[in-house]
């Protein structure tokens, strides 16, 4: 079955370290999704992509990067954590089909920065 | 600026009764809107969702109302079930973007 993996599972790291997060899909979809969740704030978007080689901004995306080299792949790297990004963070892909714009989510990491 | 609001963070309803989540949007570029349910230490799924040419989808005991002259959509659960009880958010998108825009969600508690 298709699926979106997420690893790892919790991270913990210090302030000022670089820490990549892996998201793994597939479904074969082109669209690929981070977002934070946050108790107040429900679902922000970070970062997403429409395919190979395309990456955008989104809402909340300052310290945070993406690269995607492939399909099945989009890393989330903080580039030097803070502790504001203590956080819940959800990966999700999707494929425009028939007028729906389901995304799928993968399992999600939880990572603490002390 | 929140552009789609659940006003409501957490509801309880008994067993057996109906359950109404509520949502309201300020941008009146969306045109598609869905609810995800989550359950802790999980990812959200989807539930069900609603095109703006249609102003009632139903699927099972869920189903979802929209009224775009008030921007408001809402989720009914009937009958609510133990099962039911998690966070519910709902989304929204301009179909062109493909992008969703979250509400803060609403914790359900279904009661025995």
């Amino acid at each position: 079955d298709a699926e979106i993996t997420q690893s790892p599972r919790h991270k913990i790291t210090e302030t000022g370290r670089q820490v990549t997060l892996a998201c793994h899909q597939t479904w074969n979809h082109n669209n690929m999704f981070w977002y934070r969740q946050d108790l107040g704030h429900g679902l922000r978007l970070i970062h997403y992509s429409y395919g190979v080689q395309d990456t955008n901004k989104g809402e909340v995306s300052d310290g945070y990067s993406v690269s995607r080299s492939n399909t099945e792949d989009l890393p989330l790297t903080l580039e030097s954590a803070a502790s504001s990004q203590t956080s819940v963070y959800f990966c999700a892909s999707s494929e425009h089909r028939g007028g729906t714009y389901e995304q799928y989510f993968g399992p999600g990491t939880r990572l603490t920065v002390t | 600026d929140q552009q789609v609001k659940q006003n409501s963070p957490s509801l309880s309803v008994q067993e057996g009764r109906i359950s109404i989540l509520n949502c309201d949007y300020t941008n009146s570029m969306f045109d598609y809107f869905l609810w995800y349910k989550k359950y802790p230490a999980e990812g959200p799924t989807f539930l069900i969702s609603i095109s703006s040419i249609k102003d009632k989808n139903e699927d099972g005991r869920f189903t979802v109302f929209l009224n775009k002259s008030a921007k408001h959509l809402s989720l009914h659960i009937v009958p609510s079930q133990p099962g039911d009880s998690a966070v519910y958010f709902c989304a929204a998108t301009t179909g062109g973007a493909q992008k969703l825009v979250f509400g803060q969600g609403t914790r359900l508690t279904i009661n025995p």
